[in-house]
């Protein structure tokens, strides 16, 4: 059982827009939440996180937002740029053990 | 480059043989863990380490598996005996206790032939 999920394989966004990636976990219990991004042939970059005490946390041009009552994050990266065409990831765990579960990625195109 | 480093970046052995990964921390870090990846999934947790104690192991590690981190400094990971569905991506990573933020290696690709 998936208990992080990423339901879009891929997502593809015109250079200069908005790209948002969503998860969903099922897990209640979790309360600490980050996002990495991964390049071919490298292993995953720490990008943002966020706990559950809050709903929303940003950095430049990256912002998470925390849905604790749907158990749904999302990850904002506005303006769109050709470096950020990576894999995504959510991960998820609890502050006692940073034990992360991840969903299965999204892959995101920016088209220029 | 002080980041985490793993070697071999790609080992290919015959089913039944063993093998051995290492991974190399960033040095300040007092956690160290081991996660495999398969494609068109997210990293799947295997077992970490804080300093030289070995604290959590996945229930999805068959005693084909063991790893160690001697001293609390490289940790290596070794498959006894390895078959086909252990050919993966195994990644190492590392963080200050305290942090989820893991600093991951490139990565050391398995395949089982």
């Amino acid at each position: 059982d998936q208990q992080v999920k990423q339901n879009s394989p891929s997502l593809s966004v015109q250079e200069g827009r908005i790209s948002i990636l969503n998860c969903d976990y099922t897990n209640s219990m979790f309360d600490y939440f980050l996002w990495y991004k991964k390049y071919p042939a490298e292993g995953p970059t720490f990008l943002i996180s966020i706990s559950s005490i809050k709903d929303k946390n940003e950095d430049g041009r990256f912002t998470v937002f925390l849905n604790k009552s749907a158990k749904h994050l999302s990850l904002h990266i506005v303006p769109s740029q050709p470096g950020d065409s990576a894999v995504y990831f959510c991960a998820a765990s609890l502050y006692s053990n940073y034990q992360l579960i991840w969903g299965a990625g999204t892959k995101l195109i920016i088209k220029p | 480059d002080t980041g985490v480093s793993q070697n071999p970046r790609h080992k290919i052995t015959k089913r039944g043989q063993n093998v051995t990964f290492r991974c190399d921390p960033i040095s300040e870090h007092n956690r160290l863990y081991w996660y495999r990846q398969t494609l068109g999934q997210g990293p799947e947790f295997l077992t970490y380490f804080q300093n030289e104690a070995q604290l959590e192991k996945s229930r999805l590690l068959s005693d084909r598996f063991s790893a160690e981190r001697p001293k609390g400094s490289f940790s290596t990971l070794e498959i006894q005996r390895t078959e086909q569905g252990d050919s993966a991506m195994y990644l190492c990573a590392s963080s200050r206790q305290g942090t989820g933020e893991l600093f991951f290696g490139e990565g050391s690709r398995l395949t089982v032939l």
